[in-house]
């Protein structure tokens, strides 16, 4: 079984500054890693994705994750937040095989203050 | 592409009564729907993960005499919550997967349920 674990329930930043959201994660096989956003009142977008390759992974509005093995971790970064971010984040975990169900983090409330 | 409707988006019912919530994939055939509840400011808990044409899976503490599961079609499947109560009321969101092998959920807009 896995389970996922975001730190952080609320993360306050000033606009233009740079956010780091925590996301470890426990499984006995290796994973699928996702990080999904929540704009109010709204279902969830998918952000990006680990599936295998390169640790590093990218969005296309300026986030990106790394995939830490050693220390079962897959922190969502950006190196300067806007207002339009204000959202929640949930990571997520998957098992590539067997039932595609995904296990989802508590999720991170993301407060961008201007 | 890859989007999945909710219908209704919200819905307010009186204690005892059915209520049916439906999620449609629009533009891809859905091997697989899963079906979410969400509480305010708190995570996504997995209810039940439903396949085309058989039986809903129902995960551990959900009552699958309250909460029916139907996938008649590969667009579409409807959750009911019958004989609802206060304690009921929430965020109920659907997601879709195409194919055994899919990764990606693709998430439906949600249904607010408010039970009075």
């Amino acid at each position: 079984a896995q389970s996922v674990t975001q730190l952080d329930s609320q993360v306050p930043v000033f606009e233009e500054a740079p956010v780091e959201l925590r996301c470890n994660y426990s499984s006995s096989v290796s994973v699928y890693l996702f990080w999904y956003v929540q704009y109010p009142n709204q279902g969830l977008q998918l952000l990006l994705k680990y599936l295998s390759g390169s640790t590093l992974v990218e969005s296309i509005n300026g986030f990106e994750a790394e995939f830490n093995k050693s220390q079962t971790s897959f922190h969502l970064r950006k190196p300067s937040v806007h207002i339009s971010d204000t959202a929640e984040y949930f990571c997520a975990v998957r098992n590539p095989q067997g039932a595609q169900k995904l296990v989802f983090g508590q999720g991170t409330r993301l407060t961008i203050n201007p | 592409g890859a989007v999945v409707s909710q219908h209704p988006s919200w819905v307010i019912c009186k204690s005892g009564t059915s209520v049916k919530i439906e999620c449609r994939s629009l533009d891809f055939q859905a091997t697989t729907m899963f079906w979410y509840r969400q509480f305010p400011k708190q995570s996504l808990m997995l209810m039940a993960t439903s396949n085309e044409g058989s039986k809903a899976t129902y995960e551990q503490g959900v009552e699958k005499d309250k909460f029916l599961i139907n996938h008649a079609s590969l667009t579409l499947s409807t959750l009911t919550v019958t004989s609802a109560h206060p304690e009921d009321s929430s965020f109920y969101i659907c997601s879709a997967i195409s194919g055994t092998g899919a990764y990606e959920q693709y998430f439906g807009p949600g249904t607010r349920l408010t039970v009075t």
